[in-house]
């Protein structure tokens, strides 16, 4: 498929290691950031969400911390697996009065086995 | 099976020509997005669309236009006057609008590309 991660950051981990991605945000009035996992060729697949009352929440397998000091977002993978290969990009709602959102450019992580 | 779907995977546009991107989703979702994504950036805006019979520019609306005449449907059209529409195309949902931030889901994309 074709690759939607030409020139972006890139992280590469060893299969069982823990992954953190990370991202720095633009908006301090931003309520609400998700974090997104695309494959090549095909559409973002949502993997967890946020909103700015929080600093941590967890999913399977995966963690986000919110730092609102510091405007950072982080997405923490356990145990990282050759499917979670792919491109990851956060996602802010800049709590303009409705709910369309900013998205980063991404990070592509590489897992080897 | 509930999603979002988008036809066709690959569409193939001649100089002048005006193409039309489908956009379908059976989630109930009232807010609809179009997005276009290229190599190596991120998700840029084209238009959004908050109920039926109504939808807003976004950041790079020049040379697109849309409809909603349906809930279900969110049809994008590349004009003749995008000069640049290789791209990947994503078309999204989110159950609304509202102002508190919704999660937004995403159909498999449309790739264009210009002959």
């Amino acid at each position: 498929g074709e690759s939607v991660g030409l020139h972006l950051p890139t992280l590469s981990v060893q299969e069982g290691d823990n992954s953190i991605i990370n991202c720095a945000y633009s908006n301090s009035a931003s309520d609400y950031f998700i974090w997104y996992k695309q494959e090549s060729g095909k559409g973002p697949q949502f993997i967890i969400d946020i909103r700015s009352n929080m600093d941590k929440r967890q999913g399977q397998r995966v963690t986000v911390l919110l730092n609102k000091t510091v405007k950072h977002l982080s997405l923490q993978i356990a145990a990282t697996q050759p499917g979670d290969s792919a491109v990851y990009f956060c996602a802010e709602n800049m709590n303009s009065g409705y709910s369309t959102l900013t998205f980063g450019k991404g990070t592509m992580l590489l897992v080897s086995p | 099976d509930g999603g979002i779907t988008q036809s066709p995977k690959y569409l193939f546009r001649k100089e002048g020509q005006n193409v039309t991107l489908s956009c379908e989703q059976n989630l109930n979702h009232d807010a609809m997005y179009w997005y276009r994504q290229d190599p190596g950036q991120g998700l840029r805006l084209i238009y959004y669309s908050q109920i039926v019979n109504d939808f807003q520019k976004g950041d790079i609306a020049e040379g697109y236009s849309v409809s909603r005449e349906k809930k279900e449907s969110f049809p994008l059209t590349v004009t003749s006057a995008q000069k640049n529409p290789t791209a990947f195309y994503l078309c999204a949902s989110s159950i609304d609008l509202g102002g508190y931030g919704e999660t937004q889901y995403f159909g498999p994309g449309t790739r264009l590309l210009v002959l």
